[in-house]
């Protein structure tokens, strides 16, 4: 089974509104990484965050993580038309070289 | 760079036919890992390699195998193709499994 489920499976927002996408996770991690997907692209890493950070930052991208909820939250603020894609959450199982995504957020960015 | 590399963009193959996938890398990264897309099921694992001549399975590894005899190239083998392999595949690469992964644009796979 994944290790990874993303909630909610797909969001629709306005241009200039927040996104926040959910993932949860089963086991003990290393870290978590988010990836964005556009239609038909292959997956592009977005930011990773370690087992021993609470959270991150980068450009319009804020990323949480409560390891005691085994949960995590990519926040996009100020979205823009070009957002509109598919997110995933990836671990890294402790148990081996094995980097596990979830079933991903579609979001639709409109303009 | 090229990054990674997959081969071909797109295929059609008939039930039973056998098949490879290309994969390589020039960025020299040790581990690498071959992923199927569907809808509604996100990416699954299917084979990882930590490096040259060591492979391991991983979610869903049945109808495939893998081999890794160089660090730059990491086949994917359907032995006997079944519709059920009908995905999108991608391949993707880093320096150890817990960095950042560099994903190649994917096989569209489709099996009558």
């Amino acid at each position: 089974s994944q290790q990874g489920e993303e909630d909610p499976q797909a969001l629709s927002i306005q241009e200039g509104e927040n996104a926040t996408m959910n993932c949860s996770y089963k086991t003990s991690i290393n870290n978590l990484q988010w990836y964005r997907q556009n239609s038909g692209r292959g997956l592009v890493h977005l930011i990773l965050i370690r087992s021993n950070e609470r959270e991150k930052h980068s450009g319009r991208l804020r990323v949480t993580l409560d390891t005691s909820k085994k949960s995590s939250s990519l926040l996009i603020t100020a979205s823009r038309a070009a957002d509109t894609a598919s997110y995933f959450c990836a671990t890294l199982w402790n148990q081996g070289g094995k980097l596990i995504f979830g079933q991903g957020t579609e979001l639709s960015v409109k303009p | 760079n090229a990054g990674v590399t997959q081969t071909p963009k797109f295929q059609v193959l008939k039930t039973g036919q056998s098949m490879t996938l290309q994969c390589a890398q020039d960025m020299n990264h040790e581990y690498m890992s071959w992923y199927r897309q569907d809808p509604g099921m996100g990416l699954r694992l299917i084979h990882y390699s930590v490096g040259a001549g060591i492979t391991d399975q991983g979610e869903v590894p049945n109808g495939y195998n893998v081999s890794r005899s160089t660090t730059e190239d990491f086949p994917l083998r359907l032995l006997s193709a079944a519709p059920s392999q009908t995905s999108v595949y991608f391949c993707a690469s880093s320096t150890l499994a817990t960095d950042t992964q560099y994903f190649g644009p994917g096989t569209r796979l489709t099996v009558l």
